[in-house]
């Protein structure tokens, strides 16, 4: 498979469920991103993987938890999310270079609707 | 408060004609500006860049323009396709001093009627 894949698609939880996200990348890039896009707002971004280096939005609640075992692997875990949180969750990848361009290429993205 | 921003929520162009999204940023240490194009249910894709040291960069029907002293950036399409109706992202970021992560619009959703 190439490009980014996100696994599931589409995501139905209760509040009080915990479910993961996966994101995969097969491009050979060195880091990773979340981002959430709600309705009529810009893209805000969550977390970044980049080198080893994990950078994270601190307006992120704690129930989003994110996991960065490898370069090519990423997950977001949620836990007693809230109906708010219902969004489109997109992760992305790119190649970081010293003093280049950062060009992201992102997954299709998981609907989640938080019941 | 936002740092790039898409006044146009939303355009409709006749297919043939020229498409123009307008973008507009705020923060000065911005130097590589993006578009990218998402269809429903899908990802964004990148569709087109430029560095603040040019004005112009050309791919195909796509052409992005950008005035530095206006800090306003525009994507033409022409000619437009029916094919081209998606929401349209600009994004900006800043390789030297400012954060290499793009900043995103809101988007820009245009329609092109056959």
């Amino acid at each position: 498979e190439t490009g980014v894949t996100q696994t599931p698609r589409h995501l139905v939880m209760g509040m009080t469920n915990k479910k993961s996200l996966k994101c995969e990348q097969h491009l050979g890039h060195n880091a990773m991103y979340w981002y959430k896009q709600s309705a009529k707002k810009p893209l805000e971004l969550m977390f970044v993987y980049s080198l080893e280096e994990r950078v994270e939005n601190n307006s992120v609640p704690s129930r989003f938890s994110p996991e960065c075992p490898n370069s090519s692997h990423l997950f977001l875990h949620l836990h007693t999310l809230q109906p708010e949180d219902s969004a489109l969750y997109l992760c992305a990848s790119s190649l970081r270079t010293s003093g280049g361009v950062d060009t992201q290429y992102f997954g299709p993205g998981t609907r989640l609707t938080v019941l | 408060d936002q740092q790039v921003k898409q006044n146009s929520p939303s355009l409709s162009v006749q297919e043939g004609r020229i498409s123009i999204l307008n973008c507009d940023y705020t923060n000065s240490m911005f130097d590589y500006f993006l578009w990218y194009k998402k269809y429903p249910a899908e990802g964004p894709t990148f569709l087109i860049s430029i560095s603040s040291i040019k004005d112009k960069n050309e791919d195909g029907r796509f052409t992005v323009f950008l005035n530095k002293s206006a800090k306003h950036l525009s994507l033409h399409i022409v000619p437009s396709q029916p094919g081209d109706s998606a929401v349209y992202f600009c994004a900006a970021s800043g390789r030297t001093g400012g954060s290499y992560i793009p900043t995103f619009g809101r988007g820009t959703s245009l329609i092109v009627h056959p």
